[in-house]
Protein backbone atom coordinates (compact mmCIF):
# COMPACT_ATOMS: atom_id res chain seq x y z
CA UNK A 1 0.00 0.00 0.00
CA UNK A 2 1.70 3.40 -1.35
CA UNK A 3 -0.43 5.55 1.14
CA UNK A 4 -1.70 8.84 0.87
CA UNK A 5 0.38 10.58 -2.03
CA UNK A 6 0.76 14.23 -2.31
CA UNK A 7 2.31 16.41 -4.59
CA UNK A 8 4.19 18.11 -4.79
CA UNK A 9 5.96 17.86 -1.42
CA UNK A 10 7.23 21.79 -1.92
CA UNK A 11 5.58 24.82 -4.40
CA UNK A 12 7.53 28.51 -4.04
CA UNK A 13 5.19 30.56 -5.88
CA UNK A 14 4.70 34.36 -6.28
CA UNK A 15 1.74 36.20 -4.92
CA UNK A 16 -1.16 35.92 -7.43
CA UNK A 17 0.10 33.05 -9.07
CA UNK A 18 -2.30 29.89 -8.91
CA UNK A 19 -1.58 27.01 -7.05
CA UNK A 20 -2.61 23.31 -7.02
CA UNK A 21 -2.39 20.56 -4.54
CA UNK A 22 -2.78 17.26 -5.78
CA UNK A 23 -4.07 14.13 -3.56
CA UNK A 24 -4.50 10.16 -4.10
CA UNK A 25 -6.10 8.89 -1.29
CA UNK A 26 -5.55 4.90 -0.63
CA UNK A 27 -7.64 3.10 -2.70
CA UNK A 28 -10.88 1.79 -0.90
CA UNK A 29 -10.40 4.83 1.21
CA UNK A 30 -14.02 6.72 1.21
CA UNK A 31 -13.27 9.72 2.61
CA UNK A 32 -10.80 12.33 1.83
CA UNK A 33 -10.32 15.90 4.04
CA UNK A 34 -7.92 18.63 3.55
CA UNK A 35 -5.95 20.26 6.43
CA UNK A 36 -3.59 23.38 7.06
CA UNK A 37 -0.80 23.58 9.03
CA UNK A 38 0.21 27.24 10.20
CA UNK A 39 2.17 27.74 14.05
CA UNK A 40 -0.11 30.55 14.48
CA UNK A 41 -3.60 28.43 13.79
CA UNK A 42 -2.53 24.73 13.94
CA UNK A 43 -4.40 22.10 11.66
CA UNK A 44 -7.29 23.30 10.66
CA UNK A 45 -9.90 21.09 8.82
CA UNK A 46 -10.77 23.06 5.18
CA UNK A 47 -12.95 20.51 3.62
CA UNK A 48 -13.68 17.18 3.49
CA UNK A 49 -15.18 14.52 1.03
CA UNK A 50 -17.14 11.74 1.41
CA UNK A 51 -18.09 9.13 -1.23
CA UNK A 52 -16.75 12.15 -3.85
CA UNK A 53 -18.97 14.29 -2.30
CA UNK A 54 -17.84 17.77 -0.31
CA UNK A 55 -19.76 17.40 2.97
CA UNK A 56 -18.57 20.34 4.96
CA UNK A 57 -16.74 23.40 3.63
CA UNK A 58 -16.77 25.57 6.09
CA UNK A 59 -12.97 25.84 6.78
CA UNK A 60 -12.03 27.10 3.68
CA UNK A 61 -10.73 30.10 4.14
CA UNK A 62 -12.63 32.54 1.42
CA UNK A 63 -13.40 32.57 -2.67
CA UNK A 64 -9.85 32.01 -3.47
CA UNK A 65 -9.58 28.41 -2.27
CA UNK A 66 -11.24 26.00 -3.75
CA UNK A 67 -11.42 21.95 -4.09
CA UNK A 68 -12.41 19.16 -6.25
CA UNK A 69 -12.60 14.82 -6.21
CA UNK A 70 -13.38 14.15 -9.78
CA UNK A 71 -13.18 10.42 -8.71
CA UNK A 72 -12.25 8.30 -5.54
CA UNK A 73 -8.50 8.46 -6.56
CA UNK A 74 -8.03 11.92 -6.83
CA UNK A 75 -8.46 15.11 -5.20
CA UNK A 76 -7.31 18.95 -5.81
CA UNK A 77 -7.03 22.08 -3.38
CA UNK A 78 -6.45 25.16 -5.60
CA UNK A 79 -5.80 28.50 -4.70
CA UNK A 80 -6.12 31.48 -7.05
CA UNK A 81 -4.68 33.72 -6.54
CA UNK A 82 -2.23 33.26 -3.88
CA UNK A 83 -1.11 35.17 -1.12
CA UNK A 84 1.60 35.03 0.99
CA UNK A 85 -0.46 34.53 3.96
CA UNK A 86 -1.53 31.22 2.71
CA UNK A 87 1.71 30.14 2.97
CA UNK A 88 1.56 26.69 5.28
CA UNK A 89 1.81 22.97 5.27
CA UNK A 90 -1.05 21.60 3.41
CA UNK A 91 -1.85 18.08 4.22
CA UNK A 92 -4.18 15.65 2.66
CA UNK A 93 -5.43 12.74 4.72
CA UNK A 94 -7.96 9.57 4.12
CA UNK A 95 -10.20 7.13 5.90
CA UNK A 96 -11.87 3.71 5.93
CA UNK A 97 -13.93 4.00 8.76
CA UNK A 98 -14.63 7.07 11.77
CA UNK A 99 -13.10 4.32 14.22
CA UNK A 100 -9.76 4.41 12.18
CA UNK A 101 -7.28 7.24 12.56
CA UNK A 102 -7.13 9.22 8.98
CA UNK A 103 -3.99 8.19 6.90
CA UNK A 104 -1.98 11.72 6.30
CA UNK A 105 -0.22 12.27 3.31
CA UNK A 106 3.41 13.45 3.53
CA UNK A 107 2.00 17.17 2.93
CA UNK A 108 3.17 19.87 0.69
CA UNK A 109 5.21 22.97 2.05
CA UNK A 110 3.57 26.02 0.51
CA UNK A 111 5.48 28.69 0.00
CA UNK A 112 3.91 32.35 -0.92
CA UNK A 113 6.54 35.04 -2.14
CA UNK B 1 -15.09 27.52 22.44
CA UNK B 2 -12.74 25.29 22.18
CA UNK B 3 -13.66 21.17 21.59
CA UNK B 4 -9.92 20.11 22.50
CA UNK B 5 -7.85 21.46 24.57
CA UNK B 6 -3.78 20.48 25.51
CA UNK B 7 -2.70 22.35 28.33
CA UNK B 8 0.67 21.80 27.89
CA UNK B 9 2.74 23.85 25.07
CA UNK B 10 5.87 22.00 25.92
CA UNK B 11 7.36 18.98 28.09
CA UNK B 12 10.51 17.54 28.79
CA UNK B 13 10.92 13.88 30.12
CA UNK B 14 14.09 12.35 31.16
CA UNK B 15 14.72 9.52 28.89
CA UNK B 16 13.06 5.92 30.30
CA UNK B 17 10.43 8.10 31.97
CA UNK B 18 6.77 7.86 31.72
CA UNK B 19 4.73 10.44 30.28
CA UNK B 20 1.15 11.89 30.38
CA UNK B 21 0.00 14.58 28.08
CA UNK B 22 -3.24 15.96 28.98
CA UNK B 23 -6.23 16.36 26.86
CA UNK B 24 -9.69 17.55 27.50
CA UNK B 25 -12.20 17.93 25.08
CA UNK B 26 -15.67 19.37 24.75
CA UNK B 27 -19.01 17.76 22.91
CA UNK B 28 -22.31 17.15 24.20
CA UNK B 29 -22.87 14.12 21.41
CA UNK B 30 -22.94 11.02 23.28
CA UNK B 31 -20.87 9.30 20.50
CA UNK B 32 -17.58 10.03 19.52
CA UNK B 33 -14.37 8.93 19.16
CA UNK B 34 -10.83 10.69 20.68
CA UNK B 35 -7.54 10.27 18.69
CA UNK B 36 -3.70 10.63 19.29
CA UNK B 37 -1.19 11.16 16.26
CA UNK B 38 2.83 12.23 16.53
CA UNK B 39 4.25 14.93 14.48
CA UNK B 40 8.02 13.99 14.71
CA UNK B 41 10.12 17.10 13.19
CA UNK B 42 10.62 15.43 9.66
CA UNK B 43 6.78 16.79 9.77
CA UNK B 44 4.43 13.67 9.35
CA UNK B 45 1.16 12.77 10.92
CA UNK B 46 1.29 9.00 12.49
CA UNK B 47 -1.86 7.69 14.01
CA UNK B 48 -1.28 6.09 17.53
CA UNK B 49 -3.87 5.22 19.09
CA UNK B 50 -7.87 5.45 18.99
CA UNK B 51 -10.51 5.07 22.18
CA UNK B 52 -14.18 5.38 21.24
CA UNK B 53 -16.93 6.85 23.54
CA UNK B 54 -18.67 3.65 24.56
CA UNK B 55 -15.48 1.58 24.97
CA UNK B 56 -15.28 0.18 28.56
CA UNK B 57 -11.71 -0.28 28.44
CA UNK B 58 -8.59 2.19 28.03
CA UNK B 59 -7.20 1.28 24.45
CA UNK B 60 -4.06 -0.01 24.05
CA UNK B 61 -1.01 0.22 21.73
CA UNK B 62 2.30 -0.77 22.57
CA UNK B 63 3.74 1.66 24.94
CA UNK B 64 0.66 3.92 24.28
CA UNK B 65 -2.52 4.26 26.13
CA UNK B 66 -5.17 6.27 26.90
CA UNK B 67 -6.21 7.55 30.28
CA UNK B 68 -9.62 7.88 29.36
CA UNK B 69 -12.17 9.75 32.09
CA UNK B 70 -15.57 10.22 30.71
CA UNK B 71 -17.06 11.86 33.28
CA UNK B 72 -14.17 14.52 33.33
CA UNK B 73 -14.19 14.79 29.72
CA UNK B 74 -10.66 13.53 29.57
CA UNK B 75 -8.49 11.95 27.50
CA UNK B 76 -4.33 11.78 28.48
CA UNK B 77 -2.08 9.82 26.44
CA UNK B 78 0.34 7.66 28.59
CA UNK B 79 3.91 7.20 27.24
CA UNK B 80 5.33 4.42 29.28
CA UNK B 81 9.33 3.85 28.87
CA UNK B 82 10.30 7.04 26.76
CA UNK B 83 12.52 6.69 24.25
CA UNK B 84 14.73 9.47 22.53
CA UNK B 85 12.49 9.06 19.41
CA UNK B 86 9.55 9.71 21.08
CA UNK B 87 10.36 13.38 20.95
CA UNK B 88 7.59 15.11 18.97
CA UNK B 89 4.73 17.12 18.83
CA UNK B 90 1.30 14.83 19.80
CA UNK B 91 -1.87 16.29 18.79
CA UNK B 92 -5.20 15.04 20.53
CA UNK B 93 -8.72 14.99 18.30
CA UNK B 94 -11.91 13.99 18.54
CA UNK B 95 -14.56 12.98 16.20
CA UNK B 96 -18.05 13.68 17.16
CA UNK B 97 -21.22 11.71 15.75
CA UNK B 98 -21.55 8.78 13.71
CA UNK B 99 -22.21 10.08 10.14
CA UNK B 100 -20.08 12.98 10.26
CA UNK B 101 -16.45 11.95 9.90
CA UNK B 102 -14.64 14.95 10.59
CA UNK B 103 -11.74 15.42 13.05
CA UNK B 104 -11.00 18.29 14.92
CA UNK B 105 -7.55 18.75 16.49
CA UNK B 106 -5.84 20.21 19.58
CA UNK B 107 -3.18 22.78 19.63
CA UNK B 108 -0.68 20.20 20.33
CA UNK B 109 2.07 19.40 22.89
CA UNK B 110 5.84 19.39 22.07
CA UNK B 111 7.37 16.82 23.97
CA UNK B 112 11.55 16.54 24.06
CA UNK B 113 12.67 13.68 25.96
CA UNK B 114 16.66 13.94 27.29
CA UNK B 115 19.38 11.27 27.37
Amino acid sequence: DAGVIQSPRHEVTEMGQEVTLRCKPISGHNSLFWYRQTMMRGLELLIYFNNNVPIDDSGMPEDRFSAKMPNASFSTLKIQPSEPRDSAVYFCASSQTVNYGYTFGSGTRLTVV
Amino acid sequence: AQKITQTQPGMFVQEKEAVTLDCTYDTSDPSYGLFWYKQPSSGEMIFLIYQGSYDQQNATEGRYSLNFQKARKSANLVISASQLGDSAMYFCAMREGGWDDKIIFGKGTRLHILP
